[in-house]
């Protein structure tokens, strides 16, 4: 069956920390790996990733793709109070986005 | 339209009441899905429309839940004689491409509270 696996579940860290939020995943037909951060109700879009060893990067956040060992990473440097929110990994695999269960993060002023 | 539009944002009912979400997405995404989300939990796939048909329901909890697409567009989500488990924010997202790789956009969610 597939499925995507987010650690950790939750953290806790103070402004200006760098964080790094994992997703591994085992889903057939892998076609590309996507990061959304939800705060209140609709996740928005981060990153799509779709070739191993490639770096996006969008101001302070950037993630990485390793689909030899299945997995990717989400970090986060000079962390800020609004960096606060549910991170979430979404695997496509055939044709079905499959969601892990999320990193909460809480960056304490 | 400018984003995906969720109809209603907010739902209560009594148990055993039907329910109608509606989901309108953006102009011109093909792929049209369904998710869950409970207190705390990530998201749950219920159900994949390609234009009007359904490729992948697997995701359906039960027999009360059904869906369908109309026009390649708006979609309904109908819960049938709601229980207080399936309380919950549904989510409806759309992408431009036959399950290609690409964006998934989603709408604000109804949050559904079965009393």
């Amino acid at each position: 069956e597939d499925k995507v696996v987010q650690s950790p579940l939750s953290l806790v860290v103070h402004e200006g920390d760098t964080v790094t939020l994992n997703c591994s995943y085992e889903v057939t037909n892998f076609r590309s790996l996507l990061w959304y951060k939800q705060e209140k109700k609709a996740p928005t879009f981060l990153f799509m990733l779709t070739s191993s060893g490639i770096e996006k990067k969008s101001g302070r956040l950037s993630s990485i793709l390793d689909k030899k060992e299945l997995f990717s990473i989400l970090n986060i440097t000079a962390t800020q109070t609004g960096d606060s929110a549910v991170y979430l990994c979404a695997v496509l695999g055939t044709y079905k986005y499959i969601f892990g269960t999320g990193t909460r993060l809480k960056v304490l002023a | 339209g400018a984003g995906v539009s969720q109809s209603p944002s907010n739902k209560v009912t009594e148990k055993g009441k039907d329910v109608e979400l509606r989901c309108d997405p953006i102009s011109g995404h093909t792929a049209l899905y369904w998710y869950r989300q409970s207190l705390g939990q990530g998201l749950e796939f219920l159900i994949y429309f390609q234009g009007n048909s359904a490729p992948d329901k697997s995701g359906l909890p039960s027999d009360r839940f059904s869906a369908e697409r109309t026009g390649g567009s708006v979609s309904t989500l109908t819960i049938q004689r709601t229980q207080q488990e399936d309380s919950a924010v549904y989510l409806c997202a759309s992408s431009l491409t036959r399950g290609e790789s690409g964006e998934l956009f989603f709408g604000e969610g109804s949050r559904l509270t079965v009393l």
